[in-house]
C-alpha cells in the first residue's frame, strides 16, 4: 500500500542552524504534500504545503522542495529559534474528493538555545 | 476559528470493556478522520467518513468501527478494548485541503 517515509526521526540543532527533514513516498499518483507541526500537548497544525505541480514554496523561515522524478520532499527551516522545536509531519495524498492522507513517522526537533 | 472537540482528553479502561470516542466539529464538513499516534509509527489512520452514514476503513481498522449518524458528529468505537490498543486518539475533518485535528484522547487500557 501508499507509504511515506520520513527522516530523521529526530534532530537537534543549535539556534541560529538549519534544520533539514527528508520524505519520500511510494504512490507516483500522490500530488498533495502538507507538512504539519506538533508542539508538545498540541494538535497537530498544517505549516505548509506543496503541490506537485511546484516544485519549490517559501514561507518566511520555512520551505518545501519537491522532486517527484524521485519522489521526494524536503522541509527546511533556516535561522531556527527555540519555538521551532516540535514533531513535524510530512504527509502525501493524492487530490480527489475527500482523499487520504498518508502521514510520515514524524521528526522531533530540538533546537538548542 | 475552527473548532473540533473530542469528549475526553484522558480515559482510562479495562481490558474487554466497549470504549465510544466522540468528536464533534461545528463547521458542517463533510470528511472526518480517526487517527491513532504512536511513537515512531506517526499518525496512522483507522477509519474516515465521507458523508452521513458513510465510513471507510483506513490503514488499521481491525479492532474499531464508527458510527457518524449525523454530519457533525464522528464516533469511534472500541467493541473490546485491548492493551495494544493504549494510544493518542486524534479525530480530525477537513477543510479543502488542510486537516483540522481535534486535541486527542489519551486511552489507557489496563
Amino acid at each position: 500500500g501508499e507509504n511515506v517515509e520520513q527522516h530523521p526521526s529526530t534532530l537537534s540543532v543549535q539556534e541560529g542552524d538549519s534544520a533539514v527533514i527528508k520524505c519520500t513516498y511510494s504512490d507516483s499518483a500522490s500530488n498533495y504534500f502538507p507538512w504539519y507541526k506538533q508542539e508538545l500537548g498540541k494538535r497537530p497544525q498544517l505549516i505548509i504545503d506543496i503541490r506537485s505541480n511546484v516544485g519549490e514554496k517559501k514561507d518566511q523561515r520555512i520551505a518545501v522542495t519537491l522532486n517527484k522524478t524521485a519522489k521526494h520532499f524536503s522541509l527546511h527551516i533556516t535561522e531556527t529559534q527555540p519555538e521551532d522545536s516540535a514533531v513535524y509531519f510530512c504527509a502525501a495524498s493524492l487530490n480527489t474528493g475527500g482523499f487520504k492522507t498518508i502521514f510520515g513517522a514524524g521528526t522531533r526537533l530540538f533546537v538548542k538555545a | 476559528d475552527v473548532k473540533v472537540t473530542q469528549s475526553s482528553r484522558y480515559l482510562v479502561k479495562r481490558t474487554g470493556e466497549k470504549v465510544f470516542l466522540e468528536c464533534v466539529q461545528d463547521m458542517d464538513h463533510e470528511n472526518m478522520f480517526w487517527y491513532r499516534q504512536d511513537p515512531g509509527l506517526g499518525l496512522r489512520l483507522i477509519y474516515f467518513s465521507y458523508d452521513v452514514k458513510m465510513k471507510e476503513k483506513g490503514d488499521i481498522p481491525e479492532g474499531y468501527s464508527v458510527s457518524r449518524e449525523k454530519k457533525e458528529r464522528f464516533s469511534l468505537i472500541l467493541e473490546s478494548a485491548s492493551t495494544n490498543q493504549t494510544s493518542m486518539y486524534l479525530c480530525a475533518f477537513q477543510r479543502g485541503n488542510e486537516q483540522f485535528f481535534g486535541p486527542g484522547t489519551r486511552l489507557t487500557v489496563l
